[in-house]
């Protein structure tokens, strides 16, 4: 089965920009998908199609995805910006498409 | 705006089986592909299964397949997920979510999440 490969923990001070990874085989041949988690929340999607922004989230949250790496990446990172994220795929190369989720980065704003 | 309202927190015993709903407002149950995903105390998210808008048929992922079934009830718009023979592995908080309700195939992501539901499986 396809496997996501996430940092566990990024830190970064407010201002500076934080870059969330996710790694996994020619994942640049996929759409990637990230989602935002705060403690006792449920997730909130903050990118789709690997740089596409939903209603409401902020310009500060931008994809990309090349290669065999997505990246998430937050500018001016604000304390309110703390929580896990999540990159998502649909993998439909083997016998039991589905859903896959990284295992998660915990961003901790300094 | 699609809305998902879950249902309230459960204890199960180890062996026993567990019903969550999912209440959808803002659009018919019939327009949306539900999915539901699970999320153990302090661990990542876990696909368990749903519609595929492409096949029109609920698929399940390999680890939960046998066990669990997922249903809808469209005269009241409400999902349902059932997981049997519940162990304490099986502890987590559960959310139903929606495809968007053009979803690309192969592409296909969570747009709404309803507020989970926490079930407790303990002797």
């Amino acid at each position: 089965s396809y496997v996501l490969t996430q940092p566990p923990s990024v830190s970064v001070a407010p201002g500076k920009t934080a870059r969330i990874t996710c790694g996994g085989n020619n994942i640049g041949s996929k759409s990637v998908h990230w989602y935002q988690q705060k403690p006792g929340q449920a997730p909130v999607l903050v990118i789709y199609y690997d740089s596409d922004r939903p209603s409401g989230i902020p310009e500060r949250f931008s994809g990309s995805n090349s290669g065999n790496t997505a990246t998430l990446t937050i500018s001016r990172v604000e304390a309110g910006d703390e929580a896990d994220y999540y990159c998502q795929v649909w993998d439909s190369s083997s016998d039991h498409p589905g859903v896959v989720f990284g295992g998660g980065t915990k961003l901790t704003v300094l | 705006q699609v809305q998902l309202v879950q249902s309230g927190a459960e204890v199960k015993k180890p062996g026993a089986s567990v019903k969550v709903s999912c209440k959808v407002s803002g659009y018919t149950l019939t327009e949306l592909s539900m999915h539901w995903v699970r999320q153990a105390p302090g661990k990542g998210l876990e696909w368990m299964g749903g519609f595929d808008p492409e096949d029109g048929e609920t698929i399940y992922a390999q680890k939960f397949q046998g066990r669990v079934t997922m249903t809808e009830d469209t005269s009241t718009d409400t999902a349902y997920m059932e997981l049997s023979s519940l162990r304490s592995e099986d502890t987590a908080v559960y959310y139903c979510a929606t495809l968007p309700l053009v979803a690309a195939a192969g592409t296909y992501y969570f747009d709404y999440w309803g507020q989970g539901t926490l079930v407790t499986v303990s002797s």
